[in-house]
């Protein structure tokens, strides 16, 4: 079974910081990888994904990620955090090509400060 | 196009009793997943359905339980209900299952168990 670590829990930056989130996942063979993002009160909604091709893929509001084979991981990165940006941010994988089980990291806070 | 719904939006209930929660997927998606998210467990699968068939299920007991209508429409099922039930409840649509397909969440349903 696949697994997914997210190692920040809370990150608070100031406003124009850059920004990493770290995101490893665990499982033997091809996956799809995905970056979701809830703000406050909000529904649950996708950032980014990568099922194959570039490894670096851009998704909403400036947002990209690198897929790393070798290292199992699909960090997320901004350049330039806004205020808007505070949210919780979940990794998920899932096994390409399977049923649409999505297996999701514990999460990170983000608390973008003016 | 209208997105994900979910009903009700909030519901209370108590120990021992079962509860049925709604999902209306996007209008032309007939792929719906159900998810169970809590602070300590974060969000876990809880199966998937695809032409009114189960086609994966997650680690949860048999209390949790679900169907799929003819209009792609999907109910969950709770019986016995126990404390650690309360959580949000997310439902997730997508065309078809498997290949690049996104899943996209609704604004899920609020369990309270008393």
């Amino acid at each position: 079974a696949q697994s997914v670590s997210q190692h920040n829990h809370h990150v608070i930056l100031s406003e124009a910081a850059s920004l990493e989130l770290g995101c490893n996942y665990s499982y033997g063979g091809t996956v799809n990888l995905f970056w979701y993002v809830q703000y406050p009160g909000q529904h649950l909604q996708l950032l980014l994904k990568y099922f194959s091709g570039d490894p670096l893929v851009k998704g909403i509001k400036g947002f990209e990620a690198e897929f790393i084979k070798s290292k199992f991981s699909f960090n997320l990165r901004k350049p330039s955090v806004q205020w808007s940006d505070t949210a919780e941010y979940f990794c998920a994988v899932t096994p390409a090509g399977s049923a649409r089980q999505l297996t999701f990291g514990s999460g990170t806070q983000l608390t973008v400060l003016p | 196009k209208a997105g994900v719904t979910q009903t009700p939006r909030y519901l209370i209930k108590t120990r021992g009793q079962q509860v049925t929660l709604s999902c209306s997927p996007i209008s032309g998606h007939r792929s719906v997943s159900w998810y169970q998210q809590t602070p300590g467990q974060g969000l876990q699968f809880l199966f998937e359905y695809f032409s009114e068939t189960q086609r994966n299920k997650g680690n949860f007991p048999g209390r949790f339980s679900g169907r799929q209508f003819s209009n792609s429409r999907s109910e969950m099922n709770v019986s016995t209900l126990e404390l650690g039930d309360s959580a949000l409840y997310l439902c997730a649509s997508s065309p078809q299952p498997g290949g690049s397909e996104t899943q996209y969440f609704g604004p899920g349903t609020r369990l309270l168990v008393l």
